[in-house]
């Protein structure tokens, strides 16, 4: 099974800050296999990003994804107070779908 | 609007059964699959398998084959979880999730069913 290596575990950020999520997978993935969800407090995982780069629908501009191959980056350009969520990512190109181990964002 | 809506809690002992559903709204059921993922208390997300809704044929990951029975109801837009012989280690969160399968994302989620299996 394809590893996804996600870091940092946990971010502390203040509002307005840019934030980066690294998924650094153990195979090589093509990129419409790779996938982001946020999963806020107590509630479900929502599809962020899809295919790497492809925002959900209703999803904000200032969540934005990039890469290829083994690495792969999630970036919020200026935190909200709602994004306090965990960030998973997710690769499908390889049986079994596998997630990354998360990571938390929190406010400063 | 799609919605994937879950059955409520459930608290069993070990060794018994737990049947949990997920009904679909919102879009043609048959035409994506259904997938099934597990959460255990303050962990992470794995997946389970999943069931093609037009076929009815399950396919189960790997830890998952033997006690964990996925199936459908499709007249009713409805897929099962069974889970038999409960373990401590079935205590988790269970989603189904609506699967993209050209792109292998789930993009609706239902909102969990929490199992807790206790003596």
């Amino acid at each position: 099974a394809i590893v996804l290596n996600q870091s940092p575990s946990s971010i502390i950020a203040s509002q307005g800050e840019k934030v980066t999520i690294t998924c650094r997978a153990s195979s090589s993935i093509s990129s419409n296999y790779l996938h982001w969800y946020q999963q806020k407090p107590g509630a479900f995982p929502k599809l962020v990003i899809y295919s790497t780069s492809y925002r959900a629908s209703g999803v904000p501009s200032r969540f934005s994804g990039s890469g290829s191959g083994t690495s792969y980056s999630f970036t919020i350009s200026r935190v909200e107070a709602e994004d306090v969520a965990t960030y998973y990512c997710q690769q499908g190109s390889s049986n079994p779908p596998t997630f990354g181990a998360g990571t938390k964002l929190e406010l400063k | 609007q799609i919605q994937l809506v879950q059955s409520g809690p459930e608290l069993k002992k070990p060794g018994e059964s737990v049947k949990i559903s997920c009904k679909a709204s919102g879009y043609t059921f048959t035409d994506y699959a259904m997938h099934w993922v597990k959460q255990a208390p303050g962990k992470g997300l794995k997946w389970m398998g999943w069931i093609n809704t037009y076929t009815g044929k399950p396919t189960y990951a790997d830890d998952f084959k033997g006690r964990f029975v996925f199936s459908l109801e499709a007249s009713a837009s409805t897929a099962n979880l069974q889970i038999s012989n409960l373990k401590n280690e079935d205590t988790a969160t269970y989603f189904c999730a609506r699967g993209r399968q050209l792109e292998y994302y789930f993009d609706y989620w239902g909102q969990g069913v929490m199992v807790t299996v206790s003596s």
